[in-house]
């Protein structure tokens, strides 16, 4: 079965350091990776997929199929950078997302 | 602008209740999909529906069903509310795969 591991339930930074939140799945085929995030009072949303290869708020994420791993970076934090992270995956061509348990953001100044 | 709509941000039923939380998406997606949300647990999917009148179970379905006899809503239903069952509801549509659009959350907690 897929799974999605986040092995931080909290990060915590400094203001304009980097920011790496780990995110590694298992499943055997060909997935596809998400990364949504929430910020404080707002709805969860879709930050980047990892077919788009694109950077979003100056966060990016590289799919590492050797390492099972899609880890989210940004080189220097910012305060609004503060939220819930989750990271999702896509098997089998299907419709839903299985979802991480999420990694809480602290950007402190 | 896209826009997912759920009847209510927080809500206080009894053990034992019949709970219906409803959701309404405007942008004609074919799928929909509830999940709740749990400190430490992430957000798991408990039901979706990829057409009008059907269904399947997600991965924690026990002691919810749901229905969706519009394009346009889907309903979760808790049939008789148990404690455990206190969490925030999460509903969501999308029309490309993995593309989720999320509504605000309802906040259930049951005493």
């Amino acid at each position: 079965a897929q799974r999605v591991t986040q092995p931080e339930k909290l990060l915590s930074v400094f203001k304009g350091a980097p920011v790496e939140l780990k995110c590694n799945y298992s499943y055997s085929g060909s997935p596809e990776l998400f990364w949504y995030v929430q910020y404080s009072r707002q709805r969860l949303q879709l930050l980047l997929r990892h077919i788009s290869r694109e950077s979003i708020k100056g966060f990016t994420a590289d799919l590492n199929k050797g390492e099972t791993s899609f880890h989210l970076k940004k080189p220097f934090a910012q305060e609004e950078d503060s939220a819930m992270y989750y990271c999702a995956l896509r098997t089998g061509g299907g419709n839903k997302l299985t979802f991480g348990t999420g990694t809480q953001l602290k950007v402190e100044l | 602008d896209v826009k997912v709509t759920q009847s209510s941000r927080y809500l206080v039923k009894r053990t034992g209740e019949k709970v219906f939380l409803e959701c309404v998406q405007d942008m004609d997606h074919e799928n929909m999909f509830w999940y709740r949300q749990d400190p430490g647990l992430g957000l798991r999917l408990i039901y979706f529906s990829y057409d009008v009148k059907m269904k399947e179970k997600g991965d924690i379905p026990e002691g919810y069903s749901v229905s969706r006899e519009k394009k346009e809503r889907f309903s979760l239903i808790l049939e008789s509310a148990s404690t455990n069952q206190t969490s925030m509801y999460l509903c969501a549509s999308s029309e490309r795969a993995g593309l989720l659009y999320f509504g605000p959350g309802t906040r259930l907690l049951v005493l």
